[in-house]
């Protein structure tokens, strides 16, 4: 299996734009997750779904981003509009059952940075 | 709610040398240990896990053991390599299917 896809790996946006971040999970996986890591923060969960239904998105910033998921081998992170304060590198995770016996299988991340 | 708290870094070590990274946790019911370990620029990696108390963890020369009578899970190796040098991070998880992480600790190991 080729792991958990992110793409891109880096993004340099201007403020004010859209930005569109791509995951593609390990096949079979249940359980998505969008994290976002930053010096200041570490590591945030934002969002998570189980068979692609959204469960808890409580760590989502605010109603500049969004997630979705619309089928299994498939997740989008979006940020609109973007802002500087955005800047993070953005890991999207899958898991099989939850994490408590397996953990979680990481992507490679998406640097974002906005200028 | 359930919290991991790591020993405060960064950790610079010699080549060889015995490394500890303390981890301690806070959780209801019983959780499901894990370190993950993330090198420069790359995702975090499955590094060890123990699901059990008394449960020693293994992987790479580095061992934890879930320790539910002192609420810990310290990460070991008795000899580090320059290659070891990332930043290591302290997990659990419960029921809910969530991965809790402590702050994460920079190891670095010089030649």
């Amino acid at each position: 299996d080729a792991g958990v896809i992110q793409s891109p790996r880096h993004e340099v946006t201007e403020m004010g734009q859209e930005v569109t971040l791509r995951c593609k999970p390990i096949s079979g996986h249940d359980y998505l997750f969008w994290y976002r890591q930053t010096m200041m923060r570490g590591l945030e969960l934002l969002i998570y779904f189980n068979n692609n239904v959204p469960i808890d998105d409580s760590g989502m910033p605010e109603d500049r981003f969004s997630a979705k998921m619309p089928n299994a081998s498939f997740s989008t992170l979006k940020i609109q509009p973007s802002e500087p304060r955005d800047s993070a590198v953005y890991f999207c995770a899958s898991s099989l059952r939850g994490a408590s016996n397996y953990g979680y299988t990481f992507g490679s991340g998406t640097r974002l940075t906005v200028v | 709610g359930n919290s991991v708290t790591q020993m405060e870094g960064p950790v610079t070590l010699s080549e060889e040398a015995f490394l500890t990274i303390n981890c301690t946790y806070t959780a209801t019911g019983y959780p499901s240990l894990f370190w993950y370990v993330q090198y420069p620029g790359e995702g975090l990696q499955l590094l060890l896990k123990a699901t059990k108390a008394d449960d020693k963890g293994s992987n790479k020369g580095f061992e934890a053991t879930y320790r539910k009578e002192t609420t810990s899970f310290h990460l070991e190796k008795g000899s580090v390599q320059v290659s070891d040098s990332a930043v290591y991070f302290c997990a659990l998880t419960g029921a809910n299917s969530k991965l809790t992480f402590g702050k994460g600790i920079t190891l670095s190991v010089r030649p």
